[in-house]
């Protein structure tokens, strides 16, 4: 079956490190998707890109988060420095998509299990 | 600003009970998605409902989205263990191509 592949699966590091995770969307898939999860917050989005164009980063803290997309099979996102309350489990979703992204169905990678000491 | 909520939070339910989760949106949805997340795992798309109104089968689970298009519900028959996982609503917000997620249901089921 067709999964989305994301790297590191765990990570742990100290405050202020640069955490880079990175996500293989579906092959075809033309939409990609970032996801904060924790318990208080739930599912948050953080950024999303089509065709690998970013339509909208407005639920990242700009400040020290950065989400590209170097080719049609990977995407990061990146933290520097990063600080404890960036401790969550972040997934990467994709999805075939026309007109609007969100009428679609979207397909989680196993996600990368973040803690920043 | 537009919200989906679900309800219960929480449900334990011994195996073989029913159980169903609501979801309710502050405003008009143009579809409603349902996802599974088992402990430990990913959400997995369920389904979309698209039509006012609409009902949809899937073996023991029925969802149904609502003539107002603003609130839904996924009902599971005769629960199992494998049933076990929290179950996420989301809705688009508005024509952002984003998804709003619910804060999900967790299903506990006793065997």
């Amino acid at each position: 079956d067709a999964r989305v592949t994301q790297t590191p699966r765990h990570k742990v590091t100290e405050m202020g490190q640069e955490v880079t995770m990175r996500c293989q969307p579906i092959l075809g898939h033309n939409t990609v998707f970032w996801y904060r999860q924790t318990m208080m917050q739930g599912l948050e989005l953080l950024a999303y890109f089509r065709n690998r164009a970013p339509l909208d980063d407005s639920g990242m803290p700009k400040d020290r988060f950065s989400a590209e997309m170097p080719d049609a099979t990977l995407a990061t996102l990146k933290i520097q420095p990063s600080e404890p309350r960036d401790s969550a489990v972040y997934f990467c979703a994709s999805g075939l998509t026309q007109g609007i992204p969100s009428n679609q169905p979207q397909h989680f990678g196993d996600g990368t299990r973040l803690s920043i000491l | 600003g537009q919200q989906v909520m679900q309800i219960p939070q929480y449900q334990h339910v011994q195996e073989g009970e029913d159980f169903t989760t609501y979801c309710n949106s502050s405003t008009t949805l143009s579809n409603i998605q349902w996802y599974k997340q088992r402990p430990g795992g990913h959400p997995v798309f369920l389904i979309q409902l698209v039509k006012s109104g609409e009902v949809k089968k899937q073996k023991r689970l029925t969802f149904q989205f609502g003539e107002a298009k603003k609130n839904s519900s996924l009902h599971i028959t005769a629960t199992q263990t494998t049933d076990v996982g929290t179950y996420f609503c989301a809705g688009p917000r508005g024509n952002t191509g984003k998804l709003i997620f619910g804060q999900g249901t967790t299903l506990q089921v006793k065997p």
